[in-house]
C-alpha cells in the first residue's frame, strides 16, 4: 500500500537556521513520483518539486535542496539559512504509475508546520 | 501555464442548506481535475477526481457530490450540509500527460 509519513508535526527554528524536513515512502511499484509542495497561511498549495522514482540526482534550487535515496524511501527537503517567509506547513506526496497514467492521484503526508522565527 | 480559479473565497453556511462550490481551470486542455478537504489543522482529503467530461470518482463516501459539466469546470455541491463538512476544499488541476497537480487557491467552509 501507499503511504507517506513526515514524522516532523512542527519544526521551529530561527532565522538563517538550517532545517529539514524528512519524508518517508512506502510503494509496491518501481515507477512512481515524489513531490513537495510549500501551504502558506493563505491556504494555496505551491508546488516545489518532483521527482521521478528512476532519477536518484539530488536537486538544488536557490536555498532548497533536496536528497532522495532509494535506499531508504526517502526523500528530504532542507532549506538552508531559513527566512521568516519560509514559515508555511510543507508537504510531501506520492504518485504511482496508475494504469495508463490516467489518475495520477496524490497520497500526501500529513505535512511539518515550519516556523522561522526572526 | 495552468491557472486555477476557485469560488466564493469563504462561505459561512446553515447546516441543511446547499453547497455548490465552483472551480475553473485556465491554460490547459483535458485535465484531470481534484477535489481535496483540509479539516483544520489536519492533512488533504481526495474526495473526488474526473478524468473527463461526466467522468467522476468517489474517494469516500458521504454527502458530498462532484460534477464536471465541461472540460475546465468542476463543481462541488451538497443537499444539506453538516458540520463535519467544515472544512479548506481546495481543487486541482493536473495536465494531460503530466505529472504535478496544481491547486487553486482554496475555499473557506464553515457551516454553523
Amino acid at each position: 500500500a501507499q503511504k507517506v509519513t513526515q514524522a516532523q508535526t512542527e519544526i521551529s527554528v530561527v532565522e538563517k537556521e538550517d532545517v529539514t524536513l524528512d519524508c518517508v515512502y512506502e510503494t509496491r511499484d518501481t515507477t512512481y513520483y515524489l513531490f513537495w509542495y510549500k501551504q502558506p497561511p493563505s491556504g494555496e498549495l505551491v508546488f516545489l518539486i518532483r521527482r521521478n522514482s528512476f532519477d536518484e540526482q539530488n536537486e538544488i534550487s536557490g536555498r532548497y535542496s533536496w536528497n532522495f535515496q532509494k535506499s531508504t524511501s526517502s526523500f528530504n527537503f532542507t532549506i538552508t539559512a531559513s527566512q521568516v517567509v519560509d514559515s508555511a506547513v510543507y508537504f510531501c506526496a506520492l504518485s504511482e504509475e496508475a494504469l495508463g497514467g490516467s489518475q495520477g492521484n496524490l497520497i500526501f503526508g500529513k505535512g511539518t508546520k515550519l516556523s522561522v522565527k526572526p | 501555464s495552468q491557472t486555477i480559479h476557485q469560488w466564493p473565497a469563504t462561505l459561512v453556511q446553515p447546516v441543511g442548506s446547499p453547497l455548490s462550490l465552483e472551480c475553473t481551470v485556465e491554460g490547459t486542455s483535458n485535465p484531470n481535475l481534484y477535489w481535496y478537504r483540509q479539516a483544520a489543522g489536519r492533512g488533504l482529503q481526495l474526495l473526488f477526481y474526473s478524468v473527463g467530461i461526466g467522468q467522476i470518482s468517489s474517494e469516500v463516501p458521504q454527502n458530498l457530490s462532484a460534477s464536471r459539466p465541461q472540460d475546465r469546470q468542476f463543481i462541488l455541491s451538497s443537499k444539506k450540509l453538516l458540520l463535519s463538512d467544515s472544512g479548506f476544499y481546495l481543487c486541482a488541476s493536473r495536465r494531460d500527460r503530466g505529472y504535478e497537480q496544481y491547486f487553486g487557491p482554496g475555499t473557506r467552509l464553515t457551516v454553523t
